[in-house]
């Protein structure tokens, strides 16, 4: 298995633009999370699915932010519009209930916001 | 709110020696706690977990420790190589909402290991 597999691994907008973040799952999995990472707030849990279902999005800091799970092989992070204090890495993750919580990283998406 | 703290952004130990990392949380509800390692430039990697019905676990130079009645828990790495010098983050682990499981993360410490 190639593991998580994230896409971009860098991107650099002008403010207001919008923003796709894209994520593919180990098969198999069923939970899959975003994380962004700041200097500031180390990771952050943005949003987190279950079996495609969204469980918990009280992480996602506005509306601007928006996340998709259309099927278990794939998801979507959205930033629209973009601002540059939402410059971060941005990392899915997913997992197995039955792991208890281990999860599997993607290598992160750098997000600039110019 | 932080209900994962680590209180230490950064830790330098001598090559041969013992590195403790330490993590505190506040929810009562985590049943499982977990340690990451992370390189620059890439994602977190899965390096020890323990359950909250054990206060011990070991694997070959890293152990963690967790204290329930304190809401601590540590990373001991012994002995210390220059090539575990990488962020480490403390996470823990509760089932949210059926069978699904919600993954809380630490700031992490960057542990600098000197030769």
């Amino acid at each position: 298995d190639a593991g998580v597999i994230q896409s971009p691994r860098h991107e650099v907008t002008e403010m207001g633009q919008e923003v796709t973040l894209r994520c593919k799952p180990i098969s198999g999995h069923n939970s899959l999370f975003w994380y962004r990472q700041t200097m500031m707030r180390g990771l952050e849990l943005l949003i987190y699915f279950n079996n495609n279902v969204p469980i918990d999005d009280s992480g996602m800091p506005e509306d601007r932010f928006s996340a998709k799970m259309p099927n278990a092989s794939f998801s979507t992070l959205k930033i629209q519009p973009s601002e540059p204090r939402d410059s971060a890495v941005y990392f899915c993750a997913s997992s197995l209930a039955l792991l208890l919580g281990k999860a599997f990283f993607g290598q992160g998406t750098r997000l600039t916001v110019v | 709110d932080q209900q994962v703290k680590q209180n230490s952004p950064s830790l330098s130990v001598q090559e041969g020696r013992i590195s403790i990392l330490n993590c505190d949380y506040t929810n009562s509800m985590f049943d499982y706690f977990l340690w990451y390692k992370k390189y620059p430039a890439e994602g977190p990697t899965f390096l020890i977990s323990i359950s909250s019905i054990k206060d011990k676990n070991e694997d070959g130079r890293f152990t963690v420790f967790l204290n329930k009645s304190a809401k601590h828990l540590s990373l001991h790495i012994v002995p210390s190589q220059p090539g575990d010098s990488a962020v480490y983050f403390c996470a823990a682990s509760e089932i949210s909402s059926g069978s699904a499981r919600q993954l809380t993360f630490g700031s992490g410490t960057q542990l600098t290991v000197l030769p």
